[in-house]
């Protein structure tokens, strides 16, 4: 069915560490990605996005990569804090028609000190 | 600015009782998003409009739930006769559909409990 996936459901990094949250989507025809990061009793919050016709953007301490031959999209975030320790979901928005955004089920990230 | 708000943030519900769940998004936001989390789970897309117009309620699960936004701003979620499967946050996005980018903002969300 339609789906984002993802390749671990947490992940445990050390304080000043980089952190690598991977994702597999399975739309071919998405022509928009998007990370989002979720602490607990809270909505999504924004982190990046990046559009099928670029393989990678920066941001600030963050970086999307999309490699569309194998459908894999990536969150690298540099010097990880514990301030980033959260769930962490990719969303997809398939070509033309509906702006829905289909999202994974998340990677929880926990940041040690 | 203001963000997204939603109300209320906790609702617990009888089964079989309706609810009417509020989101006001940012101001100026042409589009607004409805989507059900379930625990330890990603959002489901629910429905989406474009001002007032509904263009999209195909997530939408059943009959009893609806939705509406009749002057373009404010949005309600109403789902009638709730079942213990209803329970879940539910949460409303907006966007200003700026060319290029399709970056939703998020309110808090609120949290549906049938009992």
């Amino acid at each position: 069915g339609e789906s984002v996936g993802l390749h671990l459901p947490t992940l445990s990094v050390q304080e000043g560490d980089n952190s690598i949250i991977n994702c597999a989507y399975s739309n071919s025809a998405s022509d928009y990605f998007i990370w989002y990061k979720q602490e607990s009793g809270k909505g999504p919050q924004f982190i990046i996005d990046i559009r099928s016709n670029m393989d990678k953007r920066q941001g600030q301490r963050v970086t999307v990569l999309l490699n569309k031959t194998v459908k894999h999209l990536s969150l690298q975030i540099a010097a990880t804090q514990p301030g980033d320790s959260a769930v962490y979901f990719c969303a997809e928005k398939y070509q033309g028609g509906s702006e829905k955004l289909v999202f994974g089920k998340g990677t929880k990230l926990t940041v040690n000190p | 600015g203001a963000g997204v708000s939603q109300s209320p943030r906790y609702k617990v519900a009888k089964r079989g009782q309706d609810v009417a769940l509020r989101c006001d998004p940012i101001s100026g936001h042409v589009s607004l998003f409805w989507y059900q989390q379930a625990l330890g789970q990603g959002p489901e897309f629910l429905t989406y409009f474009q001002n007032e117009a509904q263009l999209d309620k195909s997530g939408l699960p059943s009959d009893r739930f609806f939705a509406e936004r009749p002057e373009g701003s404010v949005s309600t979620l109403k789902i009638q006769r709730t079942q213990q499967e209803d329970s879940a946050v539910y949460l409303c996005a907006s966007s200003p559909r700026a060319a290029g980018s399709y970056e939703q903002y998020f309110g808090p969300g609120t949290r549906l409990t049938v009992t």
